[in-house]
């Protein structure tokens, strides 16, 4: 079965700096992958999600994530944080059902 | 458009206690789940379910039921309630699997005292 880990488990950025968090799954074939983004207090929210097609895919709020399949990465990148990107972040890869990341916490320093 | 509905939003059971977790959705999907949250460690699938009438277990099963009677609800059933079981449940919907992102609910907050 599909895995999925993040390696980030809590990152610390001042505003304006650039961002990349990492994901990985273990195994390639047909893939399609999620980001989904939880702000304090609130529920997951898809972030941006591939299905084929051109590997860097754009989401909402600036963000973009790059999917290799060589390296089995669909890492998350912003290239200017703000203090409201402060959040969890959830790499997904759907199975028969979809398979979380254990998440990573970004907290953005205004 | 109400997307996912949970109820309720936070509650407070002694242990022993037995509760049920209400979750609603409107967009006709067919597969609906349960996690949980806690701190640090992600979501865990509770039970899912494919369909009416159909359900399976998760990651972590025990001290949970459910039941799918309907396309629209999905009710998660705590029946002796432990202090484990403290955590922020999530539903979830989706269309199918595969492919298809899950649309979420605002979360049941629930402390086991």
């Amino acid at each position: 079965a599909q895995s999925v880990s993040q390696h980030n488990h809590h990152v610390i950025l001042s505003e304006a700096a650039s961002l990349e968090l990492g994901c990985n799954y273990s195994y390639g074939g047909t893939v399609n992958l999620f980001w989904y983004v939880q702000y304090p207090g609130q529920h997951l929210q898809l972030l941006l999600k591939y299905f084929s097609g051109d590997p860097l895919v754009k989401g909402i709020k600036g963000f973009e994530a790059e999917f290799i399949k060589s390296k089995f990465s669909f890492n998350l990148r912003k290239p200017s944080v703000q203090w409201s990107d402060t959040a969890e972040y959830f790499c997904a890869v759907p199975d028969d059902k979809i398979i979380f990341g254990k998440g990573t916490r970004l907290h953005i320093l205004p | 458009n109400a997307g996912v509905t949970q109820t309720p939003k936070f509650r407070i059971l002694k242990i022993g206690q037995s509760m049920t977790l209400q979750c609603a959705q409107d967009m006709n999907h067919n597969y609906m789940y349960w996690y949980r949250q806690d701190p640090g460690m992600g979501l865990k699938l509770i039970y899912y379910s494919v369909g009416a009438g159909i359900t399976d277990k998760g990651e972590v099963p025990n001290g949970y039921n459910v039941s799918r009677s309907t396309t629209e609800d999905f009710p998660l059933r705590l029946e002796l309630a432990a202090p484990s079981q403290t955590s922020v449940y999530f539903c979830a919907s989706s269309y199918s699997t595969g492919g298809q992102p899950q649309h979420f609910g605002d979360g049941t907050r629930l402390s086991i005292l």
